[in-house]
C-alpha cells in the first residue's frame, strides 16, 4: 500500500514568488492536513481538507491556502513568499475528518528554502 | 492560547535503561493524546495514542495520561540506540485541531 506522497521534495524560491506543493494521500484516506515544521516553532497546523472542503484552519496568514480534489489529492499554495516561510511542509492523511481523532500518516515532506 | 510543552532535551539515557518523556498541556478540554517519533531528516510516525486516564502499553512503550494534572508521558523500556530520535507529543481538542509540542530529543548511549 503506497504511503503519502509529497512533491516536490526540495525547492528553492526567492522572496515574492509563489509556490504550490502537492500531496497524494494513502488510498482510501479522505482527510488531508498540512503542517509547517521549523526548528524554532516546531510542527504547526496549517489546515485540514475533507471532501474537497477546508474543515479546519490554523493561525497562518491568508497567503497560505490550499485545496482538495475529488480524488482526495491536495495542494497547498503560498503566495508572496517571505524568508520566514522557509520550512519543511508536511502533509498527513487520515481515514476520516478530524486530525485529532484519527491517526495521521505523514508524507516525507517538501523542504522549501526562500532566498 | 492552547499550548503543549515538552523539554527540548537532549535527554541522554544508557542503553537498556528506561527513557521517560514528559509533556504538559494547557487546555482541560483536550481529548486525545499522541506520541510521534521523528528521526533526523524523516517525517513523524505515530508510536501511540491514548484517550483515557491511566496507562496504555504497547511492547516496550507505555503511555501514561493524567488529565487532572494535565500531563502525558511516554516510557520506553529497554532503550535501544534505534530509539534515538525526537519525540513529539500532540494533543487534540474538541474542534479537532491538533497541537504539537516542539519535541524532546532522545539520545540512547550505547
Amino acid at each position: 500500500k503506497a504511503g503519502v506522497t509529497q512533491t516536490p521534495r526540495y525547492l528553492i524560491k526567492t522572496r515574492g514568488q509563489q509556490v504550490t506543493l502537492s500531496c497524494s494521500p494513502i488510498s482510501g484516506h479522505r482527510s488531508v492536513s498540512w503542517y509547517q515544521q521549523t526548528p524554532g516553532q516546531g510542527l504547526q497546523f496549517l489546515f485540514e481538507y475533507f471532501s474537497e472542503t477546508q474543515r479546519n484552519k490554523g493561525n497562518f496568514p491568508g497567503r497560505f491556502s490550499g485545496r482538495q480534489f475529488s480524488n482526495s489529492r491536495s495542494e497547498m499554495n503560498v503566495s508572496t513568499l517571505e524568508l520566514g516561510d522557509s520550512a519543511l511542509y508536511l502533509c498527513a492523511s487520515s481515514l476520516e475528518l478530524g486530525a485529532g481523532a484519527n491517526v495521521l500518516t505523514f508524507g516525507a515532506g517538501s523542504r522549501l528554502t526562500v532566498l | 492560547q492552547k499550548e503543549v510543552e515538552q523539554n527540548s532535551g537532549p535527554l541522554s539515557v544508557p542503553e537498556g535503561a528506561i527513557a521517560s518523556l514528559n509533556c504538559t498541556y494547557s487546555d482541560r478540554g483536550s481529548q486525545s493524546f499522541f506520541w510521534y517519533r521523528q528521526y533526523s531528516g524523516k517525517s513523524p510516525e505515530l508510536i501511540m495514542f491514548i484517550y483515557s486516564n491511566g496507562d496504555k502499553e504497547d511492547g516496550r512503550f507505555t503511555a501514561q495520561l493524567n488529565k487532572a494534572s494535565q500531563y502525558v508521558s511516554l516510557l520506553i523500556r529497554d532503550s535501544q540506540p534505534s530509539d534515538s530520535a525526537t519525540y513529539l507529543c500532540a494533543v487534540s481538542y474538541r474542534d479537532d485541531k491538533i497541537i504539537f509540542g516542539k519535541g524532546t530529543r532522545l539520545h540512547i548511549l550505547p
